[in-house]
């Protein structure tokens, strides 16, 4: 079946580093690939995709790259902001599988002033 | 409406009670989904509706657990004779279902649910 890894966390870094959380899949068919993010008691937000490979998805500074060949959808920023600080959740969806998207267990973003 | 609606926001009860969760996805959303997000876990998924039908229950984890959906719109989540492991952030999503599965889904802000 399908399965999203995420690393694990709590990331910690200081205010202007880089970052990267690695996000690897196994799909049946050609997923969808997404990065959520979730601030300290909301609800889950759309912050970036990407439908097929080598598509580059961005939004406010984050990055990430359909990488089929290694099946990864790593997320980068090349600075983060304290403000940044979140928990973050890579998923997919399957058109070759279940239409029910799979996410991987987030990773826990803090970053410090 | 311009987004998905849940409610309560936040719902504490006694154990054994029953609970209602509401959620009132984006209009012409067709698909629905709940999640389950307990303290430092991930997502774990509870039920998908496809319109008002529900092709995967599997993620229901006892029968005390149920949902519907009308008018394929809003949808309820019960929980009969609540647990304390059933504390946890109910979340919902909505999207516009299959074959559109590119624009991702949108959720709501969730319930938290505290069993004492």
């Amino acid at each position: 079946g399908d399965s999203v890894t995420q690393m694990e966390g709590p990331v910690t870094l200081s205010e202007e580093a880089f970052l990267t959380i690695n996000c690897t899949y196994t799909a049946t068919g050609y997923p969808s690939l997404f990065w959520y993010v979730q601030y300290p008691g909301e609800g889950l937000q759309l912050l970036l995709k990407a439908t097929k490979a080598d598509d580059k998805g961005s939004n406010k500074g984050f990055e990430a790259t359909y990488r089929k060949e290694t099946t990864s959808f790593h997320l980068e920023k090349g600075s983060v902001q304290v403000s940044d600080s979140a928990v973050y959740f890579c998923a997919l969806s399957d058109p070759g599988g279940s239409y029910i998207p799979t996410f991987g267990r987030g990773t826990s973003l803090i970053v410090h002033p | 409406g311009a987004g998905v609606s849940q409610s309560p926001s936040n719902k504490v009860t006694e154990k054994g009670k029953d609970v209602e969760l509401r959620c009132d996805p984006i209009s012409g959303h067709t698909a629905l989904y709940w999640y389950r997000q307990s303290l430092g876990q991930g997502l774990e998924f509870l039920i998908y509706f496809q319109g008002n039908s529900a092709p995967d229950k599997s993620g229901l984890p006892s029968d005390r657990f149920s949902a519907e959906r009308t008018g394929g719109s809003v949808s309820t989540l019960t929980i009969q004779r609540t647990q304390q492991e059933d504390s946890a952030v109910y979340l919902c999503a909505s999207s516009l279902g299959q074959g559109r599965i590119n624009y991702g889904y949108t959720f709501g802000s969730g319930t938290r649910l505290t069993v004492v």
